[in-house]
């Protein structure tokens, strides 16, 4: 069993729709939780970083941790089809500055216009 | 400002040769990790250089791969004898090292996309 499970779709809504995002993770040493962005033929950029479980919002983006289940989740509202593109779950141990992150592989998301 | 820089953004060699990937990391940035991002595995952790410390290289997959760091800023990852399953895309971050999210965010580069055919 990998140390994070993400389920790798493609998932495919039309705009407008709420879109939910998932990760289960054994590791329970995880603190920070990180959720990823990624373009066709780009690097993955920081969209959501969390420490504690919870909900955080950010515009349009809501992440959110349950650590007694070992569960984190992203929901984007109003998707739009700028919002296509690969999204990584990640964690770490301690800060993401000086430890190597673990990922998700990634779930394909399509917003179809 | 400048963010990650990595080349060549494709290369494409042949089974059994070397290769060298760069990766110029946002200035100032003490930290550098190099991920390797396959279809089916996702991205994987390679290698970590912190300041001056010795390297982290637990996810190096055999002693084939390598990396250097020059000053603390530019590294090189280097493969030897490459082969067919080395083909991935290889990704360099780096970060400050602050100890407060999100200031310690790591920063990806577009990564160099390698074919070894």
């Amino acid at each position: 069993q990998k140390e994070v499970e993400q389920d790798p779709g493609p998932l495919s809504v039309p705009e407008g729709a709420i879109v939910s995002l998932n990760c289960t993770y054994s590791n329970s040493a995880f603190q920070y939780f990180m959720w990823y962005r990624q373009y066709s033929r780009k690097g993955p950029e920081l969209l959501m970083y969390t420490y504690s479980s919870g909900n955080k919002e950010d515009g349009r983006f809501t992440a959110q941790v349950d650590k007694s289940s070992k569960y984190i989740s992203l929901f984007i509202r109003d998707s739009q089809p700028s919002d296509s593109a690969i999204y990584l779950c990640a964690m770490s141990v301690a800060g993401s500055g000086n430890t190597p992150l673990v990922f998700g592989k990634g779930t394909r998301l399509s917003v179809i216009a | 400002g400048a963010g990650v820089s990595q080349s060549p953004s494709n290369k494409v060699t042949e089974k059994g040769k070397d290769v060298e990937l760069r990766c110029d990391p946002i200035s100032g940035h003490t930290a550098l990790y190099w991920y390797r991002q396959s279809l089916g595995q996702g991205l994987e952790f390679l290698i970590y250089f912190q300041g001056n410390s010795a390297p982290d290289k637990s996810g190096l997959p055999s002693d084939r791969f390598s990396a250097e760091r020059t000053g603390g800023s530019v590294s090189t990852l280097t493969i030897q004898r490459t082969q067919q399953e080395d083909s991935a895309v290889y990704l360099c971050a780096s970060s400050l090292i602050t100890g407060i999210p999100p200031t310690d965010t790591q920063y990806f580069g577009p990564g160099t996309r390698l074919t070894v055919l």
